[in-house]
């Protein structure tokens, strides 16, 4: 099974619009910990927002938040006010555990596109 | 503060050669992780090192090797390359198990 799914794969928003993009996670283990990162088409990978197991507060980075419901085993990243430079693709990623160290396992992807 | 860098940004290689890449992480960070990113098979973890240490490894065959050194710099080899192998390979540097920053990555084409 899928550790980390992402349904969508591609998706359009209006500029200045929020976004939410999904992120569905399995894990056995307590402990874990999920990341949000955006790859622009240079390749390189920006850490966006963290989200640990135990937190009880959803995350916020600026215009980055976590929506993170446990029980549902999602991690939703919500974009507020999009902007031209979000075009980009999105990785949701898991650490499970203890003995996993830093192994993080991602998901397969949301391309977003910002229209003007 | 400096980010992650990796050397070189883009490289050629012919099937059957091998090949070193070499990642600086972040000053401070003992740990050094690689990714391999393909079309196919997305982002796939290759291992992990944690004070000279491999901490994990992914699964990939035993073509694939890492080392750290005591500055924490890390390098990947890859030997008898085949075309498979030519994808982005990125790195990332944490200090401990905190979030992890990646370089520019170094993308292999082989031939």
């Amino acid at each position: 099974a899928q550790k980390i799914t992402q349904t969508q794969p591609g998706m359009f928003v209006q500029e200045k619009e929020a976004v939410t993009l999904d992120c569905t996670y399995d894990t056995s283990d307590q402990s874990y910990g999920l990341f949000w990162y955006k790859q622009p088409s240079s390749g390189e990978m920006i850490f966006l927002i963290y989200q640990g197991s135990y937190d009880e507060q959803n995350a916020t980075e600026g215009r980055y938040s976590l929506n993170f419901q446990k029980a549902r085993k999602s991690a939703n990243l919500v974009i507020s006010a999009s902007q031209l430079g979000d075009s980009a693709m999105y990785f949701c990623a898991m650490r499970e555990g203890r003995s996993a160290g830093n192994m993080l396992t991602f998901g397969g992807g949301t391309r977003l596109m910002v229209k003007p | 503060k400096a980010g992650v860098t990796q050397t070189p940004r883009y490289l050629i290689k012919t099937r059957g050669q091998q090949v070193t890449l070499s990642c600086s992480p972040i000053s401070g960070h003992r740990s050094v992780s690689w990714y391999q990113q393909t079309p196919g098979q997305g982002l796939q973890f290759l291992f992990e090192y944690f004070s000279e240490t491999q901490r994990n490894k992914g699964n990939f065959p035993g073509r694939f090797s890492g080392r750290q050194f005591s500055n924490s710099r890390s390098e990947m080899n890859v030997s008898t390359l085949e075309l498979g192998d030519s994808a982005l390979y990125l790195c990332a540097s944490s200090y401990d198990r905190g979030e992890q920053y990646f370089g520019p990555g170094t993308r292999l084409t082989v031939t």
